[in-house]
């Protein structure tokens, strides 16, 4: 299993740019998250899904969408991106079972 | 709105010495506490969890404590070892009609000396 695999890794973008963020995991599970950390601030949510089709606000929204078309994935869009959006993005999913989130490898996105 | 404060933010120990980490939530149906170790430029990884219906978990060297009553727990990591050097958070979950969310510590950087 490759677990919750994210890409790309890094990418720069000049302010008013759109990218998307691609998250996918091989577990099945029902449950994905979008966080952002930031020094000092930990991890944010920005939005998560409950399941195929459905999305949802997290903490942070503002800036963001997202779409879960498929179960495996869960992408994240910025479409006029801002300088306040240079962070490191997470995405989780959560195991059903036991409760516990595994985190992707993360992507660093810096934005000028 | 729900919050979990860590403290302390910085911890520096000697090698084979103690570190203790703590977390309060301000959520009292929170019901599951896990705690993540995180290297530079890489992704939290758990290391250990409770559930609301356990005060103490042991993992080795690792062990983590709940105190309900007060809202707070606590992660206790013996015989310190330079590997142990990293960020680690603790987390506070709950369910609302069927959904999930977990909301985050600061994170604590520990460093263990040689």
């Amino acid at each position: 299993n490759a677990g919750v695999t994210q890409t790309p890794k890094f990418r720069v973008l000049k302010t008013g740019q759109s990218m998307t963020l691609l998250c996918a995991q091989d577990m099945n599970h029902e449950y994905m998250y979008w966080y952002r950390q930031d020094p000092g601030m930990g991890l944010r949510l920005i939005h998560y899904s409950v399941g195929e089709g459905t999305t949802a606000k997290g903490e942070v929204p503002d800036g963001y969408n997202v779409s879960r078309l498929k179960k495996q994935n869960f992408l994240l869009g910025l479409e006029s991106a801002a300088p306040s959006q240079t962070s490191v993005y997470f995405c989780a999913s959560r195991d059903p079972g036991l409760g516990r989130q595994f985190f992707g490898p993360g992507t660093r996105l810096t934005v000028l | 709105g729900e919050n979990v404060e860590q403290h302390p933010s910085t911890l520096s120990v000697q090698e084979g010495d103690s570190a203790v980490i703590k977390c309060t939530y301000s959520d009292s149906a929170s019901n599951y506490f896990p705690w993540y170790k995180q290297e530079l430029g890489k992704r939290p990884q758990l290391i250990i969890d409770i559930r609301s219906n356990v005060g103490e978990k042991k993992d080795q060297r690792i062990a983590v404590t709940l105190n309900k009553t007060a809202k707070h727990f606590s992660l206790h990591i013996t015989e310190t070892q330079p590997e142990d050097s990293a960020v680690y958070f603790c987390a506070a979950s709950k369910s609302t009609s069927g959904t999930y969310k977990y909301i985050f510590g600061t994170g604590t950087r520990l460093k263990v000396l040689a």
